[in-house]
């Protein structure tokens, strides 16, 4: 069935080098992708979503990309801070009524 | 701007024991709901959602239920707790709309079943 998977779980970084988290997905006809950020106890938060119709968007200090013809999703978070510290999703609609299928997640950890 | 509560934040029940979760949404109307949970260390499992009132479809088959008895409520029960419900419950809504729209997500409920 339809999927969406990461290819690091863990990815650990240096405060101010910039992160690139990687998702792939199995389901072409998907046409919506969002990423998450989910802090320790905390509810997902919507950072960035992006449209089967653009193959990149930007926001504050992040951009995703997003290539159709691999079915390949990444998150671009520059100059990557503490506070970036979380476990980052990927998910993508599947099914009608905004139904979203999550990755397992990759965790980004920052050291100063 | 919109809201979307849940409580309790946190919960320890006894095997066999009842069990009701609540999520409201606020400032949206005739919002999609979702429940999902979420094992520790691991991604969102969706378990209910919800397009209108008294309509709940069912994604995994399991021992717990949803109802939705007004526009922005979502309740997730169980008439008998096991320890493999223990989890991270949450809460999601998104806007009706063409093609989705990202669901925001409320705070969770960590239930822990002894």
């Amino acid at each position: 069935g339809e999927s969406v998977g990461l290819h690091l779980p863990t990815l650990s970084v240096q405060e101010g080098d910039n992160s690139i988290i990687n998702c792939a997905y199995s389901n072409s006809a998907s046409d919506y992708f969002i990423w998450y950020k989910q802090e320790s106890g905390k509810g997902p938060q919507f950072i960035i979503d992006i449209r089967s119709n653009m193959d990149k968007r930007q926001g504050q200090r992040v951009t995703v990309l997003l290539n159709k013809t691999v079915k390949h999703l990444s998150l671009q978070i520059a100059a990557t801070q503490p506070g970036d510290s979380a476990v980052y999703f990927c998910a993508e609609t599947s099914g009608g009524y905004n139904k979203l299928i999550f990755g397992a997640g990759t965790r980004l950890a920052v050291h100063p | 701007s919109q809201t979307i509560h849940q409580w309790p934040a946190t919960l320890v029940q006894p095997v066999g024991s009842p069990l009701s979760l609540e999520c409201t949404v606020e400032g949206t109307s005739n919002p999609n709901l979702y429940w999902y949970r979420q094992a520790a260390g691991r991604g969102l499992q969706l378990l209910f959602y919800s397009v209108g009132i008294g309509q709940i479809s069912s994604e995994v088959p399991q021992n717990l239920s949803a109802s939705r008895p007004q526009d922005r409520q979502f309740i997730l029960s169980s008439k008998k707790l096991l320890l493999s419900d223990s989890g991270f419950y949450l809460c999601a809504w998104t806007g009706k709309g063409l093609a989705g729209g990202a669901q925001y997500f409320g705070p969770g409920t960590r239930l822990t079943v002894l």
